[in-house]
C-alpha cells in the first residue's frame, strides 16, 4: 500500500514568488491536512481537507491556501513568499477522526 | 486552546539506558493522545497512540499510557537502540463533528543514543 507521497521534496524559491506543493494520500483516505514544521515555531497546523471541503484552518495568513480534488489529492499554495516561509511542509492523510495521520516525507521549501 | 507540553531536549543516552520523555496537555474536549518519530530528514511517523483514559499504546518497545487525572502521556522504553535516536513528539487531536480534527504537537523531543 503506497504512502502518502508529497511533490516536490525539495524546493528554491525567491521572495515575492509563489509556490504550490502537492499531495497524494493514501488510498481510501479523505482527510488531508498540511502542516509547516520550522525549527521556531515547531509544528503547526495549516489547514484540513475532506472530500473537497476545508474543514478547519489553522492561524496563517491569507497567503497560504489549499484546496483537495476529488480523488482526494490536496495541493497548498502560497503566494508572495517571504523569507520566514522557509520551513518543511509536510502533508498527512487519515481514513477517519481520531485515529491518527499518516504523514509523507514532506516538502523542504527554502526562499532566497 | 490545546496545548501539549514535553520535556526539552536534547536527551542523550547509552545504549540500553532506560528512556522516559515526559508530556501533558491541555485539551478543551476529550483528546485522542499520540507520539510521533522523526528520524532525519524524514517526515513523522506514528509511533503509538491511546483514545481513552487508561489505555495503553505499545511499540517497538516504547510504551505510554493515557492519564486523565494527571493530563499525561509519558513515553518509556526499557533498553534504548543506537537507532532509536530520533526527534520524538507528542500530540493530542479533539474530534469535533463536522469541524474535522487537527493534531496539537508538543515542541519535540531530540533523543541521541550512543553506542
Amino acid at each position: 500500500k503506497a504512502g502518502v507521497t508529497q511533490t516536490p521534496r525539495y524546493l528554491i524559491k525567491t521572495r515575492g514568488q509563489q509556490v504550490t506543493l502537492s499531495c497524494s494520500p493514501i488510498s481510501g483516505h479523505r482527510s488531508v491536512s498540511w502542516y509547516q514544521q520550522t525549527p521556531g515555531q515547531g509544528l503547526q497546523f495549516l489547514f484540513e481537507y475532506f472530500s473537497e471541503t476545508q474543514r478547519n484552518k489553522g492561524n496563517f495568513p491569507g497567503r497560504f491556501s489549499g484546496r483537495q480534488f476529488s480523488n482526494s489529492r490536496s495541493e497548498m499554495n502560497v503566494s508572495t513568499l517571504e523569507l520566514g516561509d522557509s520551513a518543511l511542509y509536510l502533508c498527512a492523510s487519515s481514513l477517519r477522526q481520531g485515529v491518527g495521520y499518516t504523514f509523507g516525507s514532506g516538502t523542504r521549501l527554502t526562499v532566497v | 486552546g490545546d496545548s501539549v507540553t514535553q520535556m526539552e531536549g536534547p536527551v542523550t543516552l547509552s545504549e540500553e539506558a532506560c528512556l522516559t520523555i515526559n508530556c501533558t496537555y491541555t485539551a478543551t474536549g476529550y483528546p485522542s493522545l499520540f507520539w510521533y518519530v522523526q528520524y532525519p530528514g524524514e517526515g513523522l511517523q506514528l509511533l503509538l497512540k491511546a483514545t481513552k483514559a487508561d489505555d495503553k499504546g505499545s511499540n517497538k518497545g516504547f510504551e505510554a499510557t493515557y492519564r486523565k487525572e494527571t493530563t499525561s502521556f509519558h513515553l518509556e522504553k526499557g533498553s534504548v537502540q543506537v537507532s532509536d535516536s530520533a526527534v520524538y513528539f507528542c500530540a493530542l487531536s479533539v474530534v469535533i463533528k463536522a469541524a474535522g480534527n487537527k493534531l496539537t504537537f508538543g515542541g519535540g523531543t531530540r533523543v541521541l543514543v550512543k553506542p
